[in-house]
């Protein structure tokens, strides 16, 4: 069984682009979470999807949205990037609709010059 | 206050030894807990999760929940070289957001 897939893995954007992040989660997974991670503040919750619906948003600004599609990819978007957005980018999926087991893909290693 | 505080180490405990790491959280609304470890370069990877009072057990892996105290602590006996990794910490509130802690790197050495 695949595992969850993320493109691209890295990328390289200078302030004030925007970003598109894609995650496929595993197959029959159909609740798809995205968070941040960075050495000084871990691993924050940016968002999750079940059903093509947003069920859960962290506390980042509407810069960073997210969408899910009827094969349950899910991506997210970040406008107007900043030097701080610069971070690994986590996808993960669960198989329904309760949160906590994870699994998560390798993510997206964004750096913004 | 962060929701869900770990230790960030590192704790260096020699090969064979018994890790033991703590988590203490602040939303007592937290039902289940997880830990995750994850190699330096990688993603996070579940281990155990934890849902009642009490301990549990996987393998080499024990995970114990005190919702009284809240804490969750996991304990890795006859620890490994292949260990060495930063654990981390996940309690899950109502509203089915799940948030991580900080993670405790953990070094066994041989």
């Amino acid at each position: 069984k695949a595992g969850v897939t993320q493109t691209p893995r890295y990328l390289i954007k200078t302030r004030g682009q925007q970003v598109t992040l894609s995650c496929s989660p595993i197959s029959g997974h159909r609740s798809v979470s995205w968070y941040q991670q960075t050495p000084g503040q871990g691993l924050q919750f940016l968002f999750e999807y079940f059903s093509e619906t947003q069920r859960n948003k962290g506390n980042f600004p509407g810069r960073f949205s997210g969408r899910q599609f009827s094969n349950s990819r899910s991506e997210m978007n970040v406008s107007t990037l900043e030097l701080g957005d610069s971070a690994l980018y986590l996808c993960a999926s669960s198989v329904g609709q309760v949160i906590g087991e994870l699994f998560f893909g390798e993510g997206s290693r964004l750096t913004v010059l | 206050q962060k929701e869900v505080e770990q230790n960030s180490g590192p704790l260096s405990v020699p090969e064979g030894a018994i890790a033991s790491l703590n988590c203490t959280y602040s939303d007592r609304g937290s039902q289940s807990f997880f830990w995750y470890r994850q190699y330096s370069g990688k993603s996070p990877e579940l281990i155990m999760s934890i849902y009642s009072n009490g301990d549990k057990e996987d393998g080499r892996f024990t995970a114990q929940l005190n919702k009284a105290s809240q804490y969750v602590s996991l304990l890795i006996r006859d620890s490994q070289p292949s260990d060495s990794a930063t654990y981390l910490c996940a309690g899950k509130a109502a509203g089915n957001k799940l948030t991580f802690g900080g993670g405790t790197r953990v070094l066994v050495k041989p």
